[in-house]
């Protein structure tokens, strides 16, 4: 089955840039959705089909796919998007939703 | 408004079964693909089942296979998952969620509802 690999943690300063890994076995043929999770709260979506963001997420947020990797960046990182990130495909081989492990962003 | 509100959680004995439920509003849900996503207590998220618009393709992940099963009424906005044979394991807030197409990405989330496999 599809797998896809995150860092468990990332830790970024205040206004400084944060950038969440997705590694797939070429992810880059598929379309890569990423979500926000705050505790005690459903999931988000702040990403969708690689790199189109939501109407009333930020433009910090940012996504990008290619060979086996899609990356979720989000630039000037605040205090507020301290939060759980996942990745998440279909995989048409097997025909699952396929949700990466998620990281943990942490803002220092 | 789109709402997605799910019920039917609780406390069930290993080998139980429950059926929950997810009742929709505020859209016209016959147009989309519905699923179940679960989350075990600090555990990341597992989709767990899909079904489309009308019922006719169904997807499941391994380890639910041939104990659960999703189902729809569009004439009555609702999604159901029934679960059988329930393990320690099966125990995770579990979310409807609404999807434009099999690919596409989960644009709304109900608030979740809790299911915990005990004895």
């Amino acid at each position: 089955s599809y797998v896809l690999t995150q860092p468990p943690s990332v830790s970024v300063a205040p206004g400084k840039t944060a950038r969440i890994t997705c590694g797939g076995n070429n992810i880059g043929s598929k379309s890569v959705h990423w979500y926000q999770q705050k505790p005690g709260q459903a999931p988000v979506v702040v990403i969708y089909y690689d790199s189109d963001r939501p109407s009333g997420i930020p433009e910090r947020f940012s996504g990008s796919n290619s060979g086996n990797t899609a990356t979720l960046t989000i630039s000037r990182v605040e205090a507020g998007d301290e939060a759980d990130y996942y990745c998440q495909v279909w995989d048409s081989s097997s025909d699952h939703v396929v949700f990466g492990g998620g990281t943990k962003l942490t803002v220092l | 408004e789109v709402q997605l509100v799910e019920s039917g959680g609780g406390l069930v004995q290993p080998g139980g079964s429950l059926r929950l439920s997810c009742a929709a509003s505020g859209f016209s849900f016959s147009r989309y693909w519905m699923s179940w996503v679960r989350q075990a207590p600090g555990k990341g998220l597992e989709w767990v089942a899909n079904i489309k618009q009308d019922g006719s393709e169904k997807y499941y992940v391994d380890s639910v296979k041939g104990r659960f099963t999703i189902s729809r009424d569009n004439a009555k906005n609702s999604l159901y998952l029934q679960m059988n044979s329930l393990r320690a394991e099966d125990t995770a807030v579990y979310y409807c969620a609404r999807g434009t197409t099999v690919v596409s990405n989960f644009d709304y989330w109900g608030q979740g509802t809790l299911v915990t496999v005990s004895s």
